[in-house]
C-alpha cells in the first residue's frame, strides 16, 4: 500500500536495551522526520533527513541515532533505552522544500521499563 | 526561535456548538501555518493550511485565517459533530530560517471532546 508506515506499532523494552523503530514511505519523498509526542510538550523533532545519506539533529536528538541509506527508509535507533524515552514516536515525510506539508505515519508507542 | 502557543485544553462542547481554538505564533521569517488533527490512536493528518497573510484555509467545515498583524491562526467551526473529537495541533513552517525550513514547530495540542 502507498503511504508511510511504521513498525512496530507497540514496543515494550527494558532500560539499557537497544531498540530500532522503522519508518518506510512509498512516495519517494526527499525529506523525512522523526518526532516524539509527550503530554505537555506536543511534538518535538528528534532528527530529520533531507535525502539519502543526509541527516541532521532536531530539537531533542540525545540518545537517538538515525541512518538513511535508502530514500524510502528512515530507521530510528535508541542505543541504550532510558525511561525518559517512553513516548509515542511519529515518522513523517515531505516532498521537497517548497512543499511544506508533512505526512505522518501512524506512530509507535514505546514503553521503557 | 520559532514557537507556537495554542489554548490549553481539554475543550468539551455539545454537538452543534461553535468551536474556536486560539493559536498564536512567533517566527523569525514569514512562516506557513497549519492545523493538524489527530484522531484517537492515529497519526497526525493535515486539516488545513495557509501560506501568506490574509489567506483562509478551510476543510471539513473548519476554517482559519492567517493574521500577520496579530500573529494568529485561530481554528473555527460553526457546528461541531461528535466525529470532530480529536486533538488539534497548530504548527508553523518557517521557510526563511535556513535549516528550520525543513521542519514544523508545533503547539502542545488541544483536545476536543464533543458530546451528543
Amino acid at each position: 500500500d502507498a503511504g508511510i508506515t511504521q513498525s512496530p506499532r507497540y514496543k515494550i523494552t527494558e532500560t539499557g536495551r537497544q531498540v530500532t523503530l522503522m519508518c518506510h514511505q512509498t512516495w519517494s519523498h526527499s525529506y523525512m522526520f522523526w518526532y516524539r509526542q509527550d503530554l505537555g510538550h506536543g511534538l518535538r523533532l528528534i532528527y530529520y533527513s533531507a535525502a539519502a545519506d543526509i541527516t541532521d539533529k532536531g530539537e531533542v536528538p540525545d540518545g537517538y541515532v538515525v541512518s538513511r541509506s535508502k530514500t524510502e527508509n528512515f530507521p530510528l535507533t535508541l542505543e541504550s533505552a532510558t525511561r525518559s524515552q517512553t513516548s509515542v514516536y511519529f515518522c513523517a515525510s515531505r516532498l521537497a522544500v517548497t512543499y511544506n506539508e508533512q505526512f505522518f505515519g501512524p506512530g509507535t508507542r514505546l514503553t521503557v521499563l | 526561535g520559532d514557537s507556537v502557543t495554542q489554548m490549553e485544553g481539554p475543550v468539551t462542547l455539545s454537538e452543534e456548538a461553535f468551536l474556536t481554538i486560539n493559536c498564536t505564533y512567533t517566527a523569525t521569517g514569514y512562516p506557513s501555518l497549519f492545523w493538524y488533527v489527530q484522531y484517537p490512536g492515529e497519526g497526525l493528518q493535515l486539516l488545513l493550511k495557509a501560506t501568506k497573510a490574509d489567506d483562509k484555509g478551510s476543510n471539513k467545515g473548519f476554517e482559519a485565517t492567517y493574521r500577520k498583524e496579530t500573529t494568529s491562526f485561530h481554528l473555527e467551526k460553526g457546528s461541531v459533530q461528535v466525529s470532530d473529537s480529536a486533538v488539534y495541533f497548530c504548527a508553523l513552517s518557517d521557510g526563511d530560517s535556513g535549516a528550520g525550513s525543513y521542519q514544523l514547530t508545533f503547539g502542545k495540542g488541544t483536545k476536543l471532546s464533543v458530546i451528543p
